[in-house]
């Protein structure tokens, strides 16, 4: 089965400093990774997804086929990227649709 | 633009009552989502629908039913509640392989 690991629950950094939310996976066939962010009360809202290689609010992350990683990263933490983040895979179905198999999450806490 | 739009938003039910959950797509997207968050838990894939037609199903009671309708809205059916059901509850639509998430709708059953 495919599976996703977020090793960290709680992430604490200040306010400028170097974040580093870690992601692997597991899966038989070519993944297809995303990030996604829940800021408190909110919806689930797309970050990143390792097809498009974009920056998204300074955030970046490489997909690592070697070490199966799609760590998520950011040089300059900012107090208002405090939330919780999901890395996910896309799990293809013959019916046509991809659901979503999520990590456990990791809260991300920025202090001033 | 338009977001995928869930009501109700917050549901109170009491033990072996019925629930259904609504589901409105961004216009054009073609497929529909459910996922269930429990208290601190990730989101689990209950069951999603393509073209109206169900696609693929997860983790989901026999209790629970859903269906696609022809503007491809979609209503999740819970029946028998239990106090583990309790939950919040996405949906998400796409087009490509994009998901977009509602607002979830917060199931408190009592």
């Amino acid at each position: 089965a495919q599976r996703v690991t977020q090793p960290e629950k709680l992430l604490s950094v200040f306010k400028g400093a170097p974040v580093e939310l870690k992601c692997n996976y597991s899966y038989s066939g070519s993944p297809e990774l995303f990030w996604y962010v829940q800021y408190s009360g909110q919806r689930l809202q797309l970050l990143l997804r390792h097809i498009s290689r974009e920056s998204i609010k300074g955030f970046t992350a490489d997909l690592n086929k070697g070490e199966t990683s799609f760590h998520l990263k950011k040089p300059f933490a900012q107090e208002e990227d405090s939330a919780m983040y999901y890395c996910a895979l896309s799990e293809e179905s013959q019916g046509g649709s991809e659901k979503l198999v999520f990590g456990k999450g990791t809260k991300l806490t920025v202090n001033p | 633009a338009a977001g995928v739009i869930q009501s109700p938003r917050h549901l109170i039910k009491e033990k072996r009552e019925t629930a259904t959950l609504k589901c409105y797509p961004i216009p054009r997207h073609d497929t529909v989502y459910w996922y269930q968050q429990g208290p601190g838990q990730d989101p689990q894939f209950l069951i999603s629908f393509y073209e109206k037609m169900q696609s693929d199903k997860g983790s989901i009671p026999d209790r629970f039913s859903a269906q696609q309708f022809s503007d491809y809205h979609s209503e999740l059916n819970m029946s028998s509640l239990e106090l583990g059901d309790s939950a919040l509850y996405f949906c998400a639509s796409s087009l490509t392989n994009e998901q977009y998430f509602g607002p979830g709708t917060r199931l408190t059953v009592t």
